[in-house]
C-alpha cells in the first residue's frame, strides 16, 4: 500500500505571496492532519480534517487554512507569507478507528 | 507550556548496546503514546506505540515502557545498530473532544550509534 504523498517537496516563495500544499493520504484513511516543523518550535499541530470537515485546529493564525476533498486528499494554504513561515510542513493520515498517524515526506517551504 | 518533554537533546551509544530514550509528560489526559524516528528533511516514521492501559509494548528490537504514575515513558532499542542513528520523537494524544486526534510532540532526541 502506498504511503502518504505530499507535493511539492520543495518550494521557494517571497514574503506576501500565498502557497498551497497538497497531501494524498494512505488509501482508506479518511483523517488527515497537518503539522509544521521549525527549529525553534519543533513539531506543531496545524489542523485535522475528516470527511471534508475540519475537526480540530491548532494555535496558528487565520492565514493558515486547509480543506479536504471527497477522495480524502487535503490541501493547506498559507496566505500573506512571512519569513517565519519557512518550515517543513508535514501531512499525516490515519484510519478512522486508528490511533497511529502515518506521515508523508513533507514539503520544505522557504520564504525569502 | 511543554506538555511532552524529551530532556536529553542527544544520546551516543556503541553498536550492539542498548539505547534508552526517555520522555516525560505533564497532561494526565494523554492516553496514547507513540515514538517516531526522523531523518533530516523527511517525515517522521512510526516506530511503536503504547496505550495507557498497558505498561509495555514490544516490536522486534524496540520496546516501549509506560509508567503512568510517574508520567514517564521510555523507548529501548536492543541491540542498537548504526542505521538507528536519527532523531527520535515522543508524541502523545488524548482521546477527548478538546484534543481531537492531534499529536503533541517532544523536542526530539538525536541518537548516534557508533560502530
Amino acid at each position: 500500500k502506498a504511503g502518504v504523498t505530499q507535493t511539492p517537496r520543495y518550494l521557494i516563495k517571497t514574503r506576501g505571496q500565498q502557497v498551497t500544499l497538497s497531501c494524498s493520504p494512505i488509501s482508506g484513511h479518511r483523517s488527515v492532519s497537518w503539522y509544521q516543523q521549525t527549529p525553534g518550535q519543533g513539531l506543531q499541530f496545524l489542523f485535522e480534517y475528516f470527511s471534508e470537515t475540519q475537526r480540530n485546529k491548532g494555535n496558528f493564525p487565520g492565514r493558515f487554512s486547509g480543506r479536504q476533498f471527497s477522495n480524502s486528499r487535503s490541501e493547506m494554504n498559507v496566505s500573506t507569507l512571512e519569513l517565519g513561515d519557512s518550515a517543513l510542513y508535514l501531512c499525516a493520515s490515519r484510519l478512522d478507528s486508528g490511533e497511529t498517524q502515518y506521515f508523508g515526506p513533507g514539503t520544505r517551504l522557504l520564504v525569502l | 507550556d511543554q506538555q511532552v518533554k524529551q530532556n536529553s537533546p542527544s544520546l551516543s551509544v556503541q553498536e550492539g548496546r542498548i539505547s534508552i530514550l526517555n520522555c516525560d509528560y505533564t497532561n494526565s489526559m494523554f492516553d496514547y503514546f507513540l515514538w517516531y524516528k526522523k531523518y533530516p528533511a523527511e517525515g517522521p516514521t512510526f516506530l511503536i506505540s503504547i496505550s495507557s492501559i498497558k505498561d509495555k509494548n514490544e516490536d522486534g528490537r524496540f520496546t516501549v515502557f509506560l509508567n503512568k504514575s510517574a508520567k514517564h515513558l521510555s523507548l529501548h532499542i536492543v541491540p542498537s545498530q548504526p542505521g538507528d542513528s536519527a532523531v527520535y520523537f515522543c508524541a502523545a494524544s488524548a482521546r477527548v473532544v478538546e484534543y481531537g486526534n492531534k499529536l503533541v510532540f517532544g523536542a526530539g532526541t538525536i541518537l548516534r550509534v557508533k560502530s
